[in-house]
C-alpha cells in the first residue's frame, strides 16, 4: 500500500511564506499532485510533478525528490483566501498500467491577519 | 462551476436504507472516479471507470457498487447503510485514463453529503 504523510495543521501570517511537506512511501510511483480544498468544497488542482525539481506557478511552487520520497508545496505572499486544506496525492502504477491516485489526509493552513 | 455535476447535494437517510448518487462528468472527459471523504479521514479512492468499463478499484465496500453508462454519467449505489457511511462523496472526471496520459488532472464535483441517522 501507500503511506502519505503531511502535517495536520500550519498557521502563518498574511503576506508570509509557508512550506507544506509531504513524504510518501510507495512502489510504482508515477507522479505527485497538490490540490487545494476549502471547507465543504471540492478539491481543486494546484500542481503536478513527475520529475525531480521545482515547478513554479505564480505564488505557488511545488518541489519533488523521487529518491527521497519527498515533496513540498510553497505558498508565497499568503492571502486570507489561502486558508484551506492542501492535499498531497500520489499516483501509483497498477498491474494493468492504469494507475491510481491516493490522497494524504491534508494539511489545514490557517492564515491570520 | 467545475463542469462536473453531482446530485443530490445533500441526502439524509436512515440505517439499512439504499441511496444512489449521480455524477455527470465534464464534457469530453471519459474517466470518472468516486472518492469518499469522512470528517476524520482524507479522500479515500473508491472506484474508477473509463468509457463505461471499470478500470481501478480502491477501498470500496461490497455494499457499494457503481457503474458508468453509455452517456458517460456514473452512479454510485450505497446499500445497507450504516452510521459510518456518513461522508462527503466526491465524483471526479479526467480527459483520459491510464499512466501514459501525462498529468491527466482530476476535476472534482461539488460532492454529495450523505448523512445516515
Amino acid at each position: 500500500g501507500q503511506n502519505i504523510d503531511q502535517p495536520t495543521e500550519m498557521t502563518a501570517t498574511e503576506g508570509a511564506i509557508v512550506q507544506i511537506n509531504c513524504t510518501y512511501q510507495t512502489s510504482g510511483f508515477n507522479g505527485l499532485f497538490w490540490y487545494q480544498q476549502h471547507a465543504g468544497e471540492a478539491p481543486t488542482f494546484l500542481s503536478y510533478n513527475v520529475l525531480d525539481g521545482l515547478e513554479e506557478k505564480g505564488r505557488f511552487s511545488s518541489f519533488l525528490s523521487r529518491s527521497k520520497g519527498y515533496s513540498y508545496l510553497l505558498l508565497k505572499e499568503l492571502q486570507m483566501k489561502d486558508s484551506a486544506s492542501y492535499l498531497c496525492a500520489v499516483r501509483v502504477m497498477t498491474t494493468d498500467s492504469w494507475g491510481k491516485l491516493q490522497f494524504g489526509a491534508g494539511t489545514q493552513v490557517v492564515v491570520t491577519p | 462551476d467545475s463542469g462536473v455535476t453531482q446530485t443530490p447535494k445533500h441526502l439524509i437517510t436512515a440505517t439499512g436504507q439504499r441511496v444512489t448518487l449521480r455524477c455527470s462528468p465534464r464534457s469530453g472527459d471519459l474517466s470518472v472516479y468516486w472518492y469518499q471523504q469522512s470528517l476524520d479521514q482524507g479522500l479515500q479512492f473508491l472506484i474508477q471507470y473509463y468509457n463505461g468499463e471499470e478500470r481501478a478499484k480502491g477501498n470500496i465496500l461490497e455494499r457499494f457498487s457503481a457503474q458508468q453508462f453509455p452517456d458517460l454519467h456514473s452512479e454510485l449505489n450505497l446499500s445497507s447503510l450504516e452510521l459510518g457511511d456518513s461522508a462527503l462523496y466526491f465524483c471526479a472526471s479526467s480527459p483520459r485514463g491510464g499512466l501514459l496520459s501525462g498529468a491527466n488532472v482530476l476535476t472534482f464535483g461539488a460532492g454529495s453529503r450523505l448523512t445516515v441517522l
